[in-house]
């Protein structure tokens, strides 16, 4: 069965501060995508970034990275110097690669509240 | 760049009354997905589309039914409506396994 937790159901920072979201996933399959979304409080899902099981390079946009390893079976999130927008909750989520429609199982979700 | 399209955005029903939730997705992209999710819940996968077939099934009660129409929009039909489907029901949509993106969703409050 597939599985994807996010251990930290809440984090609180000053503006400024480095944070880490931590995902941790299962999954049987060998090929498969893993996501991040963020859900503003404006309630929308917005896509951050996709990565594929074969591929472990990590990849940074902008104040935003992510540290992807197979070995641990996790997918952490960075937000350097963190802003006030940047508070919202933020998904993670795994699919199977290989068939249309294939449902994306979400963690629980980690809520970043950023004060000014 | 064009998004996905839902409608209402909006909706406030009785109990035991029906509801349609309309997805329009993003041109050019063959597979639709609908989830819900509840106040500080997670999205929960109901139903998936691709080429206007069903594709996969999550945890979707029998009293609600989905399709996927020729143009690729997709309807989520929901009859004998319970207090505990109020939520926001979000439709996605994909080129085959590509990246969802996800549509502003439908609150639907039931009273």
């Amino acid at each position: 069965a597939q599985k994807v937790t996010q251990a930290q159901t809440e984090i609180s920072v000053v503006e400024k501060e480095d944070v880490t979201l931590d995902c941790v996933y299962e999954t049987r399959d060998t090929t498969y995508y893993l996501f991040w979304y963020k859900q503003p409080p404006s309630g929308e899902l917005v896509f951050l970034i996709r990565r594929n099981s074969f591929d472990e390079q990590n990849e940074i946009s902008g104040r935003y990275s992510w540290n992807f390893q197979k070995s641990t079976s996790s997918f952490n999130f960075t937000i350097t110097a963190s802003q006030v927008v940047d508070s919202a909750v933020y998904f993670c989520a795994l699919s199977d690669l290989n068939q249309a429609g294939t449902a994306l199982i979400f963690g629980k979700g980690t809520t970043l509240s950023v004060s000014s | 760049a064009a998004g996905v399209i839902q409608s209402p955005r909006h909706l406030i029903k009785e109990k035991r009354e029906t509801a349609t939730l309309k997805c329009y997705p993003i041109p050019r992209h063959d597979t639709v997905y609908w989830y819900q999710q509840g106040p500080g819940q997670d999205p929960q996968f109901l139903i998936s589309f691709y080429e206007k077939m069903q594709s996969d099934k999550g945890s979707i009660p029998d009293r609600f039914s989905a399709q996927q129409f020729s143009d690729y929009h997709s309807e989520l039909n929901m009859s004998s409506l319970e207090l505990g489907d109020s939520a926001l029901y979000f439709c996605a949509s994909s080129t085959r396994t590509d990246t969802q993106y996800f549509g502003p969703g439908t609150r639907l409050t039931v009273l």
